[in-house]
């Protein structure tokens, strides 16, 4: 079956601009996961979603950013008045209900100019 | 403060030969272990895990070893093959909580040398 999707590929933003960032999951994944990649480092955890539900948002950097998941499966990460720092790679990743194992999407690239 | 860490950042290893990368944790709430493969351009992929109950969990060319009085886990990729050439980011987590985030490394870029 499909993996987990994102869209755009990659995104140029000029500063202050608002961006919005796709992630389909794989079907029936209960859990869904936002992750930041800078480059040279690991990815880090921003949110995560069970069904429609955000049960933790502990990692968003800060109020500029904003995700959704209304529906339970598509979940949009908006980020406002984008600044320099939030360039990165954002990664989604999805999982079964109650399995740690976490499936990962190609990403977004994330330019902010 | 890096809860996960990778200390090499490269590693050559000739194909056919023993690849060794290594991970360090200092929280002890984790006890969950994955490894991810991560081509360019591409996202993370899943390969091996291990929860902390174990110390030793094998799939095909793949094994993962855990001590955890050390913190320490380690994934030797045997033999090595050069589509194996990626980075490698080791990840953990505590599974009591139900779903949760996992903490990355900085991952390791394992080259194979023909």
């Amino acid at each position: 079956g499909a993996g987990v999707s994102q869209s755009p590929r990659y995104k140029v933003a000029k500063r202050g601009q608002d961006v919005a960032l796709r992630c389909d999951p794989i079907s029936g994944h209960v859990s869904l996961f936002w992750y930041q990649q800078a480059l040279g480092q690991g990815p880090e955890f921003l949110t995560y979603f069970q069904n429609e539900a955000q049960l933790d948002k502990s990692g968003l950097p800060s109020d500029r950013f904003f995700a959704e998941r209304p529906e339970g499966s598509v979940s949009t990460l908006k980020i406002q008045r984008t600044q320099q720092e939030d360039s990165a790679v954002y990664l989604c990743a999805s999982s079964l209900y109650g399995t740690t194992e976490q499936y990962f999407g190609p990403g977004t690239r994330l330019t902010v100019t | 403060d890096q809860q996960v860490k990778q200390n090499s950042p490269s590693l050559s290893v000739q194909e056919g030969r023993i690849s060794i990368l290594n991970c360090d944790y200092t929280n002890s709430m984790f006890d969950y272990f994955l490894w991810y493969k991560k081509y360019p351009a591409e996202g993370p992929t899943f390969l091996i895990s291990i929860s902390s109950i174990k110390d030793k969990n094998e799939d095909g060319r793949f094994t993962v070893f855990l001590n955890k009085s050390a913190k320490h886990l380690s994934l030797h990729i045997v033999p090595s093959q050069p589509g194996d050439s990626a980075v490698y980011f080791c990840a953990a987590t505590y599974s009591g909580g139900g779903a949760d985030g996992l903490t990355f490394g900085k991952g390791t870029h394992l080259i194979i040398q023909p």
